[in-house]
């Protein structure tokens, strides 16, 4: 069965400093891979997402993240990290098996930013 | 404006009540899904539907029930079996074909006491 690691349970980061959110899962299947943003009592917002093509994918708000098939891994990043980054966020691994699809989800990363 | 809408946002029922939580959906999506979320645990499948008329129990399906009898509609059913109810829950709805990615709802918080 698919699984997906986020070891970082709670990250906590000063505005303007650079962030990683670590992302490992274990699959054998095609696999596509996305990051999700949820703040506090909300939806899921999708950040990126990669399925083929360049493993380094620019996604919204200055996030990109880039997908290591040796590593198993799919870290995302942001440069200079803003008061409004804090939230809640999510990988998740999507596999296709025939006409099924399904998306197994981390368990999450909260990130903290400190002024 | 596209998107898909929950409701009600929060939600309180008693202990032996069955209760459905609405999601509808107007991206024109095939495939719509349901999420259980508890602190810690990330997202956890309900029940998903890649079409009408159809639909399949995902890893935490005992206790729910849903219906796909319209494509832009997807209820979920919180039956009296479900032995902790108390959550937050959340729709999503997806295309058939690559990248797969979902769209989600806000989300209907329940609380059963």
């Amino acid at each position: 069965a698919q699984s997906v690691t986020q070891p970082d349970i709670h990250i906590t980061v000063s505005e303007g400093a650079s962030l990683e959110l670590r992302c490992n899962y274990s699959y054998g299947a095609t696999h596509y891979l996305f990051w999700y943003v949820q703040s506090p009592g909300q939806g899921l917002q999708l950040l990126l997402k990669y399925f083929s093509g360049d493993t380094l994918v620019q996604g919204v708000k200055g996030f990109e993240a880039e997908f290591k098939r040796s590593q198993s891994s799919f870290n995302l990043r942001k440069p200079s990290v803003h008061w409004s980054d804090a939230a809640e966020y999510f990988c998740a691994v999507g596999a296709v098996r025939g006409d099924d699809y399904k998306l197994s989800f981390g368990a999450g990363t909260t990130v903290t930013v400190r002024a | 404006d596209g998107g898909i809408t929950q409701s009600p946002k929060y939600l309180f029922r008693k202990e032996g009540q069955n209760v459905t939580l609405s999601c509808e959906q107007n991206l024109n999506h095939d495939a719509m899904y349901w999420y259980r979320q508890d602190p810690g645990q990330g997202l956890r499948l309900i029940y998903y539907s890649q079409i009408v008329n159809d639909f399949q129990k995902g890893d935490i399906a005992e206790g729910y029930s849903v219906s796909r009898e319209k494509k832009e509609s997807f209820p979920l059913t919180v039956t009296s079996a479900q032995k902790n109810p108390t959550a937050f829950y959340l729709c999503a709805s997806s295309s058939r074909g690559p990248p797969y990615e979902q769209y989600f709802g806000p989300g209907t918080r329940l609380t059963v006491t």
